[in-house]
């Protein structure tokens, strides 16, 4: 069982670019949920999702920022138009999240 | 929706004392509260949880204990070391909906 993977670890764009973030949820999850973590702060909820469905988006930024979970392949957080303020870590943790959540590895996200 | 609180936010003990860490929530439907510990440029990871039907739980070093009627939780390590030293965050959840966590305490122990 490899665990929840992300990739890339550390990822480094440009203003203005786009970012996209992959995270393979553990073997026999199917949710997905994605936190982001600035520097010297807390884990904060973005985006809650199933196979094929955004569950719980609330914590997401309306504009430049979307996720997916495709019935195959990885789930995607997208951020389009990178700003600095986008430079975090965004980790992945894959569910049910009222027993042990599993937290992916994180990517670094740094903006310059 | 949820909101939880955590104090401090930065602890410095002795090795050898004991540390205790505090959390607040405001849901009273939360029914699961675990506790995740992260070291520099890692992954959180969990130490242990606590259920509302439980009012205590310990594991070695580690015991958390749990308040419902004034909705507050703790955790307690004794005889630090100084691999202890980490990030500690709460947590709150109910269900399979999304863990909402404090801001965290950076706990060091001083050898």
């Amino acid at each position: 069982n490899a665990g929840v993977m992300q990739n890339p670890r550390h990822l480094v764009r440009r203003r203005g670019q786009e970012a996209r973030l992959r995270c393979s949820p553990m073997k026999g999850h199917s949710h997905v949920y994605w936190y982001r973590q600035l520097p010297e702060e807390g884990l904060k909820f973005m985006v809650y999702l199933q196979k094929e469905n955004i569950i719980d988006e609330s914590g997401m930024p309306k504009e430049r920022f979307s996720a997916e979970f495709p019935k195959e392949g990885p789930s995607i957080l997208r951020i389009q138009q990178v700003v600095r303020g986008d430079s975090a870590a965004y980790f992945c943790a894959s569910g049910p999240m009222n027993t042990e959540a599993f937290f992916g590895q994180g990517t670094r996200l740094t903006v310059v | 929706g949820e909101n939880v609180e955590q104090h401090p936010s930065t602890l410095s003990v002795q090795e050898g004392d004991s540390a205790v860490i505090k959390c607040t929530y405001s849901d009273s439907a939360s029914n699961y509260f675990p506790w995740y510990k992260q070291e520099l440029g890692k992954r959180p990871q969990l130490i242990i949880d606590i259920r509302s039907n439980v009012g205590e739980k310990k594991d070695q070093r580690i015991a958390v204990t749990l308040n419902k009627t004034a909705k507050h939780f703790s955790l307690h390590i004794t005889e630090t070391q100084p691999e202890d030293s980490a990030v500690y965050f709460c947590a709150a959840g109910k269900g399979n909906t999304p863990l909402v966590f404090g801001k965290g305490t950076r706990l060091s122990v001083i050898a």
